[in-house]
């Protein structure tokens, strides 16, 4: 059972426009999202993230939206660039799963490529 | 340079021969896990450690072996690897900064692991 989903597998955007990634979970207990960037031959790197009491976190370019209501949240990419060709990975968390384990539950990635 | 330190990067093995694959971190991190990355199921965690000897499994621990001996060291073992344990794993590590305390993961290169 997937509890985070990534539904597009792909995505491809011009140079400088937006880049909409898009993430939907279904376990109501989760209260921490995150975003991960994953070039090929390397480990997952941290983007951004966003706790449940808020609903949208900015961070340069990147912008992360929380919709609680219906389970959904999305990362904005604005302008896009060449450098933002990667996999991105929605990840999600909730404090007391196991207590003390900080499993992330990951999407299984969209990947977006920037069209020069 | 903060890191987290995967060995080896790749391996070919064949059915029922022991092998290690070492994760080092550089950060006094407390938290360590181990991921695999398989087509269409995103990064799924197998085994955590909170902190030295304290270890437990994730969701897909069947066939994996951990230790925690010391707080920069977790190793993950396969006694007697099978086909289906062939995957792309990751550990990651993050710092405890309480219950409530939300932390992000560092994430090694990963291991591309092949059993014939």
């Amino acid at each position: 059972d997937q509890q985070v989903k990534q539904n597009s597998p792909s995505l491809s955007v011009q140079e400088g426009r937006i880049s909409i990634l898009n993430c939907d979970y279904t376990n109501s207990m989760f209260d921490y999202f995150l975003w991960y960037k994953k070039y090929p031959a390397e480990g997952p790197t941290f983007l951004i993230s966003i706790s449940s009491i808020k609903d949208k976190n900015e961070d340069g370019r990147f912008t992360v939206f929380l919709n609680k209501s219906a389970k959904h949240l999305s990362l904005h990419i604005v302008p896009s660039q060449p450098g933002d060709s990667a996999v991105y990975f929605c990840a999600a968390s909730f404090v007391l799963s196991n207590f003390g384990n900080e499993k992330l539950t990951f999407g299984t990635g969209t990947r977006l490529t920037i069209i020069p | 340079e903060a890191q987290v330190t995967q060995n080896p990067r790749y391996l070919i093995t064949v059915t029922g021969k022991k092998l290690t694959v070492t994760c080092s971190q550089n950060m006094n991190h407390e938290y360590m896990s181990w991921y695999r990355q398989d087509p269409g199921l995103g990064l799924r965690q197998i085994y955590y450690s909170m902190n030295v000897e304290v270890t437990d499994k994730g969701d897909v621990p069947e066939g994996y072996k951990v230790s925690r001996k010391e707080k920069r060291n977790f190793p993950l073992i396969l006694e007697s690897p099978s086909p289906n344990q062939t995957s792309l794993y990751f550990c990651a590590s993050s710092s405890d900064r309480g219950l409530f305390a939300k932390n992000i993961q560092y994430f090694g290169a990963g291991t591309r692991l092949s059993v014939l």
